[in-house]
């Protein structure tokens, strides 16, 4: 059964980069069908889509944070990061990692696996 | 960009009712809209994708409908469990975009 873990510092300084990392397991990252996703949602408030990538390192990324986003795969630790410069404490939420869902019929445009979510917070 | 609303945001409702919750693109997204089911502290649960299609294990009762710019989610027979927030979601060229929220709790 396919799983994903999120990891990183649950504390990061204004004007510092916040840096997470997603592990896979029960499942390859490499599969052709799926893309792999961050999505946010700061305390009591909705849920924002950060980004998403393919295996082979394609990326697509909310224009509102493009500027500050990277997100990068690492196949041989069936592993997908993001990081997110310059942060502030409007930054601080819980990140969540997620697949993007695929049918016989091709991605199906909705996320179907998810991480449990790491609180990220944002202050000195 | 495609911008996404939900009405009501808060309902309130007892079990057994039948509950539907509408959400608005801010254009044509055809039927690429999902619906996730959050409770406190956990991750969301995708309930439906393609705007009908109920995810594997998601229990019958729920169903959603519509394609182009309004859609529904409707819980046919409230159950105990189903007291949560909703979120809505399009997709479009692999932009997502999230609604804001539907939170039904106890009447």
């Amino acid at each position: 059964q396919l799983q994903l873990q999120e990891s990183g510092p649950g504390l990061v300084k204004p004007s510092d980069t916040l840096s997470l990392t997603c592990t896979v397991s029960g499942g390859s990252i490499s599969s052709s069908r799926y893309y792999w996703g961050w999505i946010r949602q700061p305390p009591g408030k909705g849920l924002e889509w950060i980004g998403s990538i393919y295996y082979s390192g394609s990326t697509y990324y909310n224009p509102s944070l493009k500027s500050r986003v990277t997100i990068s795969v690492d196949t041989s630790k069936n592993q997908f990061s993001l990081k997110l410069n310059s942060v502030t404490p409007a930054d601080t939420a819980v990140y969540y990692c997620a697949r993007l869902g695929y049918t016989s019929s091709g991605q199906h445009g909705a996320f179907d696996i998810w991480g449990q979510g790491t609180m990220v917070t944002v202050s000195s | 960009d495609i911008q996404m609303t939900q009405s009501p945001s808060t309902l309130s409702a007892s079990v057994g009712d039948r509950v539907t919750i509408t959400c608005r693109a801010s254009q044509s997204i055809s039927t690429w809209l999902a619906w996730y089911q959050q409770k406190p502290g956990k991750a969301p649960k995708l309930l439906m994708y393609r705007a009908s299609s109920l995810e594997s294990g998601v229990p019958s009762r729920f169903s959603g409908s519509g394609s182009g710019t309004e859609f529904t989610l409707t819980i046919s027979s409230l159950q105990p469990d189903d007291f949560a927030t909703y979120y809505c979601q399009q997709y479009d060229s692999y932009i997502f975009t999230f609604g804001p929220g539907t939170k039904v709790d106890i009447k």
